[in-house]
């Protein structure tokens, strides 16, 4: 396992159409985080999952954003009716459950809304 | 809340000279302690860690110590290269997600 995959690298998409973005994270880690970064900016939390159960999400997940991770292994953003300030880069990450430990990035997908 | 605060840049450096970035945290419990790094046009990796209240964290020739009295973890280079150019991401975990600090742009110029 080389690490948490993402799909697709760069998305570019009119504004008002829908994406769905793919994370694969490290085997055998429980966690997996979204997070949102804009230009100039720290990462911001999105939301995160243990496993397949969602525990926690931003306030900035409006309703026209909703992630899945089904069966416990990878998961899916997806943005509907999308808006220019949706553009950003998503991060997504994994960690072991064990305590506070380090999470991993992949390389992230960056969206341009149009 | 629990939240992360660093210095402001860009920071340029000549190379091979001393690199300080600092950061600062707030957190409810004992966090553990995270740099991370961003290149250009790509993910953050982790650069180092502390889990606990005066472990030293390194890699790569940079170091930070995790000083609970003064809720800090300054990341330090002794000197620098050109390679080293990249943003900087002071993070913690106070309980279950990363906290992410602003970042510091660190430019080095030969």
């Amino acid at each position: 396992d080389t690490g948490v995959s993402q799909d697709p690298r760069h998305k570019i998409t009119k504004r008002g159409q829908n994406v769905t973005f793919r994370c694969d994270p490290i085997s055998e880690h429980n966690r997996l985080y979204w997070y949102r970064q804009t230009l100039g900016q720290g990462p911001e939390f999105l939301t995160y999952f243990q496993n397949e159960a969602q525990l926690e999400k931003s306030r900035l997940l409006s309703d026209r954003f909703s992630a899945e991770r089904p069966k416990g292994s990878f998961s899916t953003l997806e943005i509907q009716r999308t808006e220019q300030g949706d553009s950003a880069m998503y991060l997504c990450a994994s960690s072991a459950t064990t305590g506070r430990t380090e999470a991993f990035f992949g390389q992230g997908t960056r969206l341009t809304v149009v | 809340g629990d939240s992360v605060t660093q210095m402001e840049g860009p920071v340029t450096l000549s190379e091979e000279a001393f690199l300080t970035i600092n950061c600062t945290y707030t957190a409810t419990g004992y966090p553990s302690l995270f740099w991370y790094v961003q290149y250009p046009g790509e993910g953050l990796q982790l650069l180092l860690k502390a889990t606990k209240a005066d472990d030293k964290g390194s890699n790569k020739g940079f170091e930070a110590t995790y000083r609970k009295e003064t809720t800090s973890f300054h990341l330090e280079k002794g000197s620098v290269q050109v390679s080293d150019s990249a943003v900087y991401f002071c993070a913690q975990i106070p309980h279950d997600k990363v906290i992410f600090g602003p970042g510091t742009s660190l430019s080095v110029i030969p």
